[in-house]
């Protein structure tokens, strides 16, 4: 069974300019979600798709935004690139499981530097 | 809030010494609760978890034990190898609210030599 798959894996982007990067859950996996982890920062959630509508969301700005299609693939976008979004994206996938035991697997993640 | 408090590294160890990297955590109810390894250039892998109370999870020679009166998850090994060098973290998803939220420790890096 495939994992979660993350695409590109490495990007350089400048100041000012945009990005978006693509997550394929695991097969039958309905729940999609993003963490940025940062050296500073850690680990962080900033949202979480399910049925192609955001269900969750982390404090982050506006300039980060996301999409679920029918087929669970899912995208995030940043726009108005900063410095400060380096960093290590990684797209999560889970069963929609409420409570107990719900477990969630993350892909390889996409490694952005904004220059 | 959720929150998860890992001990501090890095944490250096010989091969085959005994490992221990502390996680105590803070939610409402009973949390379930994880430990997923990151090693050098990768994502996120997912070590062993628990569900309730006593339960303990184990993989590859890892052991952590859910206790709630402590509010703890602590990460043991018997004997680590040079592979387990990576960094660990700890991580719960509440009983209520988002079950697919995680909320992650800070991180604990781990070096083992031969």
């Amino acid at each position: 069974k495939a994992g979660v798959t993350q695409t590109p894996r490495y990007l350089i982007k400048t100041r000012g300019q945009q990005v978006t990067l693509s997550c394929s859950p695991i097969s039958g996996h309905r729940s999609v979600s993003w963490y940025q982890q940062t050296p500073g920062q850690g680990l962080q959630f900033l949202f979480e798709y399910f049925s192609e509508t955001q269900r969750n969301k982390g404090n982050f700005p506006g300039r980060f935004s996301g999409r679920q299609f029918s087929n669970s693939r899912s995208e995030m976008n940043v726009s108005t690139l900063e410095l400060g979004d380096s960093a290590l994206y990684l797209c999560a996938s889970s069963l929609d499981v409420q409570g107990p035991g719900n477990t969630i697997y993350f892909g390889e993640g996409s490694w952005l530097t904004v220059v | 809030g959720n929150s998860v408090t890992q001990m501090e590294g890095p944490v250096t160890l010989s091969e085959e010494a005994f490992l221990t990297i502390n996680c105590t955590y803070t939610a409402t109810g009973y949390p379930s609760l994880f430990w997923y390894v990151q090693y050098p250039g990768e994502g996120l892998q997912l070590l062993l978890k628990a569900t309730k109370a006593d339960d303990k999870g184990s993989n590859k020679g890892f052991e952590a034990t859910y206790r709630k009166e402590t509010t703890s998850f602590h990460l043991e090994k018997g004997s680590v190898q040079v592979s387990d060098s990576a960094v660990y973290f700890c991580a719960l998803t509440p009983l209520s609210g988002s079950a697919r939220q995680l909320t992650f420790g800070s991180g604990t890096q781990l070096t083992v030599l031969p």
